[in-house]
C-alpha cells in the first residue's frame, strides 16, 4: 500500500478485555515503532523493532502490554486485561534505516 | 519536569500573520530536532528536520535550533487556514529512526 495502515481504526473494550491492534508498515521499512498518544498529549514511545527483533521495549507501561513482529513486516500490539487508563490513540510508525518515521492514522482505543 | 516542554495553546492568529512556535528541552543528548504537523484524527507527519544547532528553511517554514539554550522554534510565514493543526516538536538522540520524544503539541488556528 501507499502508506502505513492500522486496524481497527476504533476499538471499544470493556475493562478487563484483551485487545489486539495491528500495524501494516510501508513495504521495506525495517524499523517499526509503537507510540501511545493520550488525549491532549504528544505521542509517547512504547517499543521499537528492527525487522523481527524487538530492540527496545522500555516504554511499555506494564507487563499487560506486549508487541510482536514475527516476520519483520506486520506488527501487533496486544493489551491484556485493559484498564481505563489504557484509553488512548495507538500510533505505529515505520522507517527505512536512518530516515524519517512515517506514521499511520492510529487506533483509537476506548476502555469503558 | 518533562524532557520536552511545549505550550499547548490554543494559538489563534489571523490569516497572513507570522506564527512562532517553540519548545524547550532538558536532555543535552538530543541532536536531532523535528517538527511534526498533526491534523485531527490523523497521524503526525514530518514537517521539518534539523540536525544540531542552526536554521533551516523550507518554503514558508523556518526551523531554528539553539542547543546552548536548549530551545527550538518553528516559524510559519504568510499563514493559511490550511495550516490549522497541532504542531508537535520532537527530538531524538541518535537519529530520525531512533525513538522520538515529543512535546505536548500546540494547537494552532489560522482565522480566515
Amino acid at each position: 500500500g501507499a502508506g502505513v495502515s492500522q486496524s481497527p481504526r476504533y476499538k471499544v473494550a470493556k475493562r478487563g478485555q484483551d485487545v489486539a491492534l495491528r500495524c501494516d508498515p510501508i513495504s521495506g521499512h525495517v524499523s517499526l515503532f509503537w507510540y501511545q498518544q493520550a488525549l491532549g498529549q504528544g505521542p509517547e514511545f512504547l517499543t521499537y523493532f528492527q525487522n523481527e527483533a524487538q530492540l527496545d521495549k522500555s516504554g511499555l507501561p506494564s507487563d499487560r502490554f506486549f508487541a510482536e513482529r514475527p516476520e519483520g513486516s506486520v506488527s501487533t500490539l496486544k493489551i491484556q486485561r485493559t484498564q481505563q487508563e489504557d484509553s488512548a490513540v495507538y500510533l505505529c510508525a515505520g522507517s527505512l534505516s536512518n530516515n524519517e518515521q512515517f506514521f499511520g492514522p492510529g487506533t483509537r482505543l476506548t476502555v469503558l | 519536569q518533562k524532557e520536552v516542554e511545549q505550550d499547548p495553546g490554543p494559538l489563534s492568529v489571523p490569516e497572513g500573520a507570522i506564527v512562532s512556535l517553540n519548545c524547550t528541552y532538558s536532555n543535552s543528548a538530543f541532536q536531532y530536532f523535528m517538527w511534526y504537523r498533526q491534523y485531527s484524527r490523523k497521524g503526525p507527519e514530518l514537517l521539518m528536520y534539523t540536525y544540531s544547532s542552526g536554521n533551516k528553511e523550507d518554503g514558508r517554514f523556518t526551523a531554528q535550533v539553539d542547543k546552548s539554550s536548549k530551545y527550538i522554534s518553528l516559524f510559519i510565514r504568510d499563514s493559511q487556514p490550511s495550516d490549522s493543526a497541532t504542531y508537535l516538536c520532537a527530538m531524538s538522540a541518535m537519529g530520525r529512526d531512533d525513538k522520538i520524544i515529543f512535546g505536548k503539541g500546540t494547537r494552532l488556528h489560522i482565522l480566515p
